[in-house]
């Protein structure tokens, strides 16, 4: 299994909502990322997990709480959304932390769209 | 100054052509040099990956990379319709989890 898995595809959510997305990888890579993609726009960081624990935090809105219950699964919960954070959210994996430069394996990301 | 510089494009050849793509970077101490190619509402996919300066081939893909200029390009050989996408290019120092990413460049292969 070389692919990372991104579920639901698409979510619409209202403000007052609150969701999760889920994002599972059976590659044994230790370290996964969130990314949020803009239309036109390359990705950009939200979270790193080394070894299940979390290493990095973009000073991302507390609206957004990721999650790591084991080493195959990542979370990403979301709370009182604004309009502004419609888009493409990105899962990623790498085998080892730190060794981002070999790459990353992307999932087909969720479309969220808030109302 | 952005850390990394990519034409947006969009870019259309007809099919069969060579297509040039390329990025510009500010922080000398990148060492690894990826691209991506992203195709509409996918997730991004690692197309090449090198090291350092020079080139690495992989089928109907080359990828170069000059560090003494800051320039790294990838070129795509007798180019098919299903190579239009969008293109990444990224870069990272050694040991760090960052990339960071270029503007990516949309490429159209005409039939």
């Amino acid at each position: 299994d070389t692919e990372v898995t991104q579920t639901p595809k698409h979510l619409v959510m209202g403000m007052t909502n609150k969701k999760s997305l889920k994002c599972e990888q059976h590659m044994g890579h230790r370290a996964m990322y969130w990314y949020k993609q803009k239309a036109k726009k390359p990705p950009e960081l939200m979270f790193v997990y080394s070894y299940e624990k979390l290493s990095i935090n973009e000073s991302v809105p507390s609206r957004f709480s990721p999650e790591c219950p084991n080493s195959s699964l990542l979370n990403l919960h979301l709370h009182a959304l604004q309009p502004e954070d419609s888009a493409l959210y990105l899962c990623a994996s790498s085998q080892e932390p730190g060794q981002g430069y070999h790459g990353y394996t992307f999932g087909s990301g969720t479309r969220l769209t808030v109302v | 100054q952005k850390e990394v510089e990519q034409d947006p494009g969009p870019l259309s050849v007809p099919e069969g052509a060579i297509v040039s793509l390329n990025c510009t970077y500010s922080n000398s101490a990148f060492q690894y040099f990826m691209w991506y190619r992203q195709y509409s509402r996918k997730g991004p996919e690692l197309l090449m990956y090198t090291y350092s300066s020079g080139n690495k081939e992989d089928g109907r893909f080359t990828a170069q990379v000059d560090k003494s200029s800051k320039y790294i390009s990838l070129f795509i050989r007798d180019s098919q319709p299903s190579d239009s996408a969008t293109y990444l290019c990224a870069m990272s120092l050694y040991g760090n989890n960052r990339l960071a990413f270029g503007k990516g460049n949309q490429v159209v292969v005409i039939p």
